[in-house]
């Protein structure tokens, strides 16, 4: 079946830094959605992406939809500690919609 | 426009009770959709209702089913309930059909504790 691999899984950076992540698929989607996850709360959406080769900013946030429609990635700017949570991935075509495991990001004090 | 909802947010229950939980989508959703998360687990999709059918259904066990009515909101009930079932629940909507119909919004969750 179709699957994202998301990765990395988890990462650890001091408040400042640049995050980057991404999802890769061996399947074709047409719509990419980023989510950030707070503990015991609902993902929320923070971009969505809809064109191959789309580059979205939300703020300190930028996505994009990787050309060849497999692939997107999320870069996060100057992270504060506000930014600690779980980002999700989703691809969806066809009306079906496939996760990622998940990036849970981590700012070291 | 208001959010998806879930009701109630936490809920405690023992072992072989049944539980009941409650989604209303956003306004203009016909398609709701539940998942299983429980610590360090990603999403788990349980299933997926449009226009009172259930389109979707993931891999779980039979005591877990659902229901859409007219108005588009929707129940999903666990039957017999395990120690295993203790998870966030989340109920997520979207509009389906059109453009950007398929972009899917989540509620708060409900928090299960099965003892």
């Amino acid at each position: 079946g179709q699957q994202l691999n998301q990765s990395p899984q988890s990462m650890f950076i001091q408040e400042g830094e640049d995050v980057s992540m991404n999802c890769t698929s061996s399947s074709i989607f047409n719509t990419w959605l980023w989510y950030k996850q707070d503990p015991g709360e609902g993902p929320v959406l923070l971009i969505a992406l809809y064109k191959a080769g789309e580059l979205t900013s939300n703020g300190r946030l930028t996505a994009q939809f990787g050309i060849t429609r497999k692939d997107s990635f999320l870069n996060i700017s100057a992270s504060i500690p506000s930014d600690v949570g779980i980002y999700f991935c989703a691809g969806l075509k066809d009306d079906k919609i496939i996760f990622g495991k998940g990036t849970r990001l981590h700012i070291l004090p | 426009k208001a959010g998806v909802t879930q009701t109630p947010r936490y809920l405690i229950k023992t072992r072989g009770q049944q539980v009941t939980l409650s989604c209303s989508p956003i306004s203009g959703h016909r398609s709701v959709s539940w998942y299983q998360q429980t610590p360090g687990q990603g999403l788990q999709f349980l299933f997926e209702y449009f226009s009172e059918t259930q389109r979707n259904k993931g891999n779980f066990p039979g005591r877990f089913s659902g229901r859409q009515f007219s108005n588009s909101r929707s129940e999903m009930n666990v039957s017999t309930l395990e120690l295993g079932d203790s998870a966030l629940y989340l109920c997520a909507s979207r509009r389906l059909g059109g453009s950007r119909g398929d972009t899917q919004y989540f509620g708060p969750g409900t928090r299960l504790t099965v003892l």
